[in-house]
């Protein structure tokens, strides 16, 4: 089983500020197999990107991945007020894990 | 509009079972894999199981293994979870989720929409 370690657990940044947020695998895959969502309080989760860098329908510009290997990176150019949330990164090379989450809260 | 609308969660003792489904529409539904996903009370996601559109092909996590059963019925749209032998830590909100295939292996299936969820806890 792929173990996905998401780092911070929690990163508090403002509106318009930059946020990096990172998905590392305990055994390297392909990039093909690598998701991210977001997912907000009380809601289901959004897919925002798949196969590590493509955006989902309707997923804005601001939204970003990256990485390969073991070492797999969502940004967020630029905050909105709405991207306040909880963020998941996924493999779905072998036995489909998920990420333990990290949570982007205002500062 | 696609849509994805869970139902028959709820309350069941240790050991007990219970059946969940999801009523599709506004898209192909035998066109698509299907997946569970989980999420206990205040924790992470957890992938359960995905069906291939025909039915014919069927994949669980461990920890489910030989006692949760999916399936579907394309001609009514519909998926269904059904989970035998529950524990306590299958507390969790369950969510029927649509599966896009992208590539060749059994699990290379990520879910590009989801529905609500229904809470199932088990609990004596």
């Amino acid at each position: 089983e792929i173990v996905l370690t998401q780092s911070p657990g929690t990163l508090s940044l403002s509106p318009g500020e930059r946020a990096t947020l990172s998905c590392r695998a305990s055994q390297s895959f392909s990039s093909n197999y690598l998701a991210w969502y977001q997912q907000k309080p009380g809601q289901a989760p959004r897919l925002l990107i798949y196969g590590a860098s493509s955006r989902a329908t309707g997923i804005p510009d601001r939204f970003s991945g990256s990485g390969s290997g073991t070492d797999f990176t969502l940004t967020i150019s630029r905050l909105e007020p709405e991207d306040f949330a909880v963020y998941y990164c996924q493999q779905y090379g072998t036995l489909l894990t998920f990420g333990g989450g990290t949570k982007v809260e205002i500062k | 509009e696609a849509q994805l609308v869970e139902s028959g969660g709820g309350l069941v003792q240790p050991g007990g079972s219970l059946r969940v489904s999801c009523a599709a529409s506004g898209f192909t539904f035998s066109s698509y894999w299907m997946s569970w996903v989980r999420q206990a009370p205040g924790k992470g996601l957890e992938w359960v199981a995905n069906i291939k559109p025909d039915g014919s092909e069927k994949y669980f996590v461990d920890s489910v293994k030989g006692r949760f059963t999916i399936s579907r019925d394309n001609a009514k749209n519909s998926l269904c979870l059904q989970m035998n032998s529950l524990r306590v830590e299958d507390t969790a909100v369950y969510y029927c989720a649509r599966g896009v295939k992208y590539g060749s292996g059994s699990y290379n299936v990520f879910q590009d929409f989801w529905g609500q969820g229904t809470l199932v806890t088990v609990s004596s």
